[in-house]
């Protein structure tokens, strides 16, 4: 594609839930990144993929967060027994090495009740 | 600990006005700096620097980086209304696993009125 997409655009949960952030990069890029952002703040680092393997797991906040990238393409952000903290809009980027300026997707707001 | 601050936190401006966005860093590992667009949701890349005194330039936005002050300009020229956004620095750096990645000011909020 053109650009990085993620879904859902918004995302609306409970307390307690699981839910899976969805990213697909730009095409023949290898490094992807998550990042989250709360309003009025810079974007907070979470975990970054050379290929496949998670080269960079260190900003994941708890064990509740996990991601992965099976084939080096699309990456899944899964988070267990979501809290309200959780909320907040998690960007996805991508480029095309370490390295190399990040293209961000649009962001999924997830709101945790 | 590594840290990036920019400044001023929010600027209102005139459409026509220039205007120049300062972003500091400290950080161990420099890599490169780097300069975000956030209007909405994501930000867009803008500028990439990596060598001091070297401008980048697109269109009314420039930027350049200079190693030994530890900092980086933004310049926008003849400011529209469209410019009206968020505008974020980020340092690339290596970290203690060396590991690259991102630390990010916290913006500056430009505001240009018609």
């Amino acid at each position: 594609g053109a650009g990085v997409s993620q879904t859902p655009s918004n995302k609306v949960t409970e307390k307690g839930k699981y839910v899976e952030l969805r990213c697909d990069p730009i095409s023949g890029h290898t490094a992807l990144y998550w990042y989250r952002q709360s309003l009025g703040q810079g974007p907070e680092f979470l975990i970054y993929f050379q290929g496949t393997g998670a080269a960079d797991d260190s900003g994941l906040p708890n064990d509740r967060f996990f991601a992965v990238r099976p084939e080096g393409s699309v990456s899944t952000l899964k988070i267990q027994r979501t809290e309200r903290g959780d909320s907040a809009v998690y960007l996805c980027a991508s480029s095309l090495t370490r390295g190399r300026e990040q293209y961000f997707g649009p962001g999924t707001r997830l709101t945790v009740l | 600990e590594d840290k990036v601050v920019q400044s001023p936190l929010s600027l209102v401006v005139h459409e026509g006005d220039t205007v120049t966005l300062n972003c500091s860093y400290e950080v161990t590992n420099f890599r490169s700096l780097l300069w975000y667009k956030q209007e909405k949701k994501a930000p867009t890349f803008l500028f990439m620097l990596t060598s001091s005194g070297i401008e980048k330039k697109s269109g009314r936005l420039s930027s350049i980086l200079d190693k030994k002050e530890l900092s980086s300009i933004l310049n926008i020229t003849a400011t529209q209304t469209g410019d009206s956004a968020i505008y974020l620095c980020a340092v690339e750096a290596y970290n203690a696993g060396n590991n690259r990645k991102l630390i990010w000011g916290l913006g500056t909020s430009l505001a240009v009125n018609p």
